[in-house]
Parts: C-alpha cells; sequence; structure tokens
C-alpha cells in the first residue's frame, strides 16, 4: 500500500539540530522527497534522494535513507527561525505511476 | 513565484452548492497534480493530468471530478459540497513523466475553500 507517515510536531532551539523523521510503506519508491511549505504558500522542494543512496547532503541539509526499515530522515543543522515551517515527506512509488504521495507534514517550531 | 497560478484564493460558499478551481501550470509542465490539504488529513492526492488525459487517481470522492483543457490549465470541479469539503486545495504542475523522473512539482499558492 502507499502510506507515508510523520509526527506532526517538533520543537527546537535556534542552532541546535532539527531531526525530521518519516516512514513510507512502498518498498518500490524510486524516489524519496522532502517539501518545506511556508505560511501562507504552497509547497516547495527542499531535496531528494534516490532510492539506491543511503545519504544525501545539501549544505545544512542531511537526508538518511533506510531503505530496510523504509526511513527516511532531514536532519536541518543550525536551525534558525527562518526554517520555521511544515515540512512534507514524499514518495513516488514505482507501481502508481507518476503520483507522489505525501506525508501529513512535520510542524517545525524554533525556540529562542 | 513557483509560475503556478490558482484561482480563486479563497472561496466561501455553502452546503450543496458546487464550484469550480481553475489551475494554470507553468509553461511547458504537461502534468497537473491536484491536491487537498485539511488539518485532519493533511496533504491527500486526488489526481493527475497528462497532456489531457488523465494518469492517476487517488482518494478523490465521486462529487469531484476534474480535467484538463488542450491549453494544459486544468480545473478541479466539485460539487454538493459539504461542511468536510472545506479545505485547501493545491494544483501542482510538473515536467514529470514517470516514477522514474525526478521531475520536481511546483505547488501553486492553493484555493482556500471554506463551506458553510
Amino acid at each position: 500500500g502507499e502510506d507515508v507517515e510523520q509526527s506532526l510536531f517538533l520543537s527546537v532551539r535556534e542552532g541546535d539540530s532539527s531531526v525530521i523523521n518519516c516512514t513510507y510503506t512502498d518498498s518500490s519508491s524510486t524516489y524519496l522527497y522532502w517539501y518545506k511549505q511556508e505560511p501562507g504558500a504552497g509547497l516547495q522542494l527542499l531535496t531528494y534522494i534516490f532510492s539506491n543512496m543511503d545519504m544525501k547532503q545539501d549544505q545544512r541539509l542531511t537526508v538518511l535513507l533506510n531503505k530496510k526499515d523504509k526511513h527516511l530522515s532531514l536532519r536541518i543543522a543550525d536551525t534558525q527561525t527562518g526554517d520555521s515551517a511544515i515540512y512534507f515527506c514524499a514518495e513516488s512509488p514505482l507501481s502508481s505511476a507518476s503520483k507522489i504521495i505525501f506525508g501529513s507534514g512535520t510542524r517545525l517550531s524554533i525556540r529562542p | 513565484d513557483s509560475g503556478v497560478t490558482q484561482t480563486p484564493k479563497h472561496l466561501i460558499t455553502a452546503t450543496g452548492q458546487r464550484v469550480t478551481l481553475r489551475c494554470s501550470p507553468r509553461s511547458g509542465d504537461l502534468s497537473v497534480y491536484w491536491y487537498q490539504q485539511s488539518l485532519d488529513q493533511g496533504l491527500q492526492f486526488l489526481i493527475q493530468y497528462y497532456n489531457g488525459e488523465e494518469r492517476a487517481k487517488g482518494n478523490i470522492l465521486e462529487r469531484f471530478s476534474a480535467q484538463q483543457f488542450p491549453d494544459l490549465h486544468s480545473e478541479l470541479n466539485l460539487s454538493s459540497l459539504e461542511l468536510g469539503d472545506s479545505a485547501l486545495y493545491f494544483c501542482a504542475s510538473s515536467s514529470r513523466t514517470g516514477a522514474i523522473d525526478t521531475g520536481e512539482l511546483f505547488f501553486g499558492e492553493g484555493s482556500r475553500l471554506t463551506v458553510l
């Protein structure tokens, strides 16, 4: 089946690292994505990882993929107030043509 | 600015009514996706069109329908509206042609529907 699960909320102190976790169910997923939604806006792609990779790093962002456990995480180093947003994990199941399935989103709030 | 335009931005209507949401994709994108974002159900995939044809279907109610026109703009029609249909409806466009394509989805700012 197709299902992507995330915790709903995460609160971190400014300057600390944020780790947002996600589990997905479809092992055929070719790509896994992280999208960011700022208040009043649509979603924007942050980064993606191909399913045969374990890790991808892009500046302050690190994506880790554990394919065996179907677990994806996004680490944001040195979290800033501008990182406050909802972060969506998404999968692209090979079995489902071109649709992309999103999780419910994790709302990241930053404490001073 | 993602290049995807959605109208109207806000819409208030009554139960039982019908509304049409419109989406203009980014120039050159052939795929259009519709998603529903509600507080209790997150971001739900509704339907996808590619170059005028339905490509994939999600949890779209029978009261809802969509189409993509020859100029590639898309409309989502919601009928016999219920209170529970109140949500933010997003359109996204992409150059994706399949699951092996990394193509990014570009989202519009959404149409907020309130059913009273």
